[in-house]
């Protein structure tokens, strides 16, 4: 059972860079077809999928936070991690990193989901 | 991108009740590319049902989902005391996957 856990700072400050990573377990982020990303929700926006990666390296970005959001992976560690600039209020969030189903299709809904870190963006 | 509307906001059922969600495109996602996921307070969503009809791993037959095109269902057969939570659906037609707004179903 693939596992996913998130960590970050749980405040920053606006204008700052968010970083956030996603450990996985019980199973491999270099697996074939599964691809990893983040998803975000607030209360003001609900749910939005910010970004996505495959072991390859090829990575998938929401264009209305493209400028400002990295995705990245480490294989060797298993995890994968997510880097925003220059955050607003608007950023606040749970946010949650995610597995995909696993057709191989970089568009494939959500299955498996870490339980989520707060984010607060607040000077 | 597309923009997915649910309706109702909220539903308001007893336990036993049959409970119907939808769920709006605004383009036609086809007959595959539509998902549902149930919120529980304080969880992270969990996937229900995914290709419109599928269900997800461990998912109970009580849940069913339909539809194609623009228009889709969630039904819920008999609703149980767990079956009480938030339900979003989530289109992957086509970048950006969109989410949406949600509908509450709550005990009567």
């Amino acid at each position: 059972q693939v596992l996913l856990q998130e960590s970050g700072p749980g405040l920053v400050k606006p204008s700052e860079t968010l970083s956030l990573t996603c450990a996985v377990s019980g199973g491999s982020i270099s697996s074939s077809g599964f691809y990893w990303g983040w998803v975000r929700q607030s209360p003001g926006k609900g749910l939005e999928w910010i970004a996505s990666i495959y072991h390859s390296g090829n990575t998938y970005y929401n264009p209305s936070l493209k400028s400002r959001v990295t995705i990245s992976a480490d294989t060797s560690k298993n995890k994968f991690s997510l880097r925003m600039t220059s955050v607003t209020a608007a950023d606040t969030a749970m946010y949650y990193c995610t597995r995909d189903l696993g057709s191989g299709w970089s568009e494939e809904a959500f299955d498996v989901w870490g339980q989520g870190t707060k984010v607060t963006v607040s000077a | 991108e597309i923009v997915l509307t649910q309706s109702p906001g909220t539903l308001s059922l007893s336990p036993g009740e049959r409970a119907t969600l939808s769920c709006r495109a605004s383009q036609s996602v086809g007959s595959r590319y539509l998902a549902w996921y149930q919120q529980r307070p304080g969880r992270a969503p969990r996937l229900l049902m995914y290709g419109s009809s599928t269900r997800a791993t461990g998912i109970p037959d009580r849940f069913s989902g339909s539809g194609s095109g623009t228009d889709f269902t969630l039904t819920i057969s008999s609703l149980e005391p767990e079956d009480f939570a938030v339900y979003f659906c989530l289109q992957y037609a086509s970048s950006p996957r969109t989410f949406g707004q949600g509908t509450k179903v709550d005990i009567k």
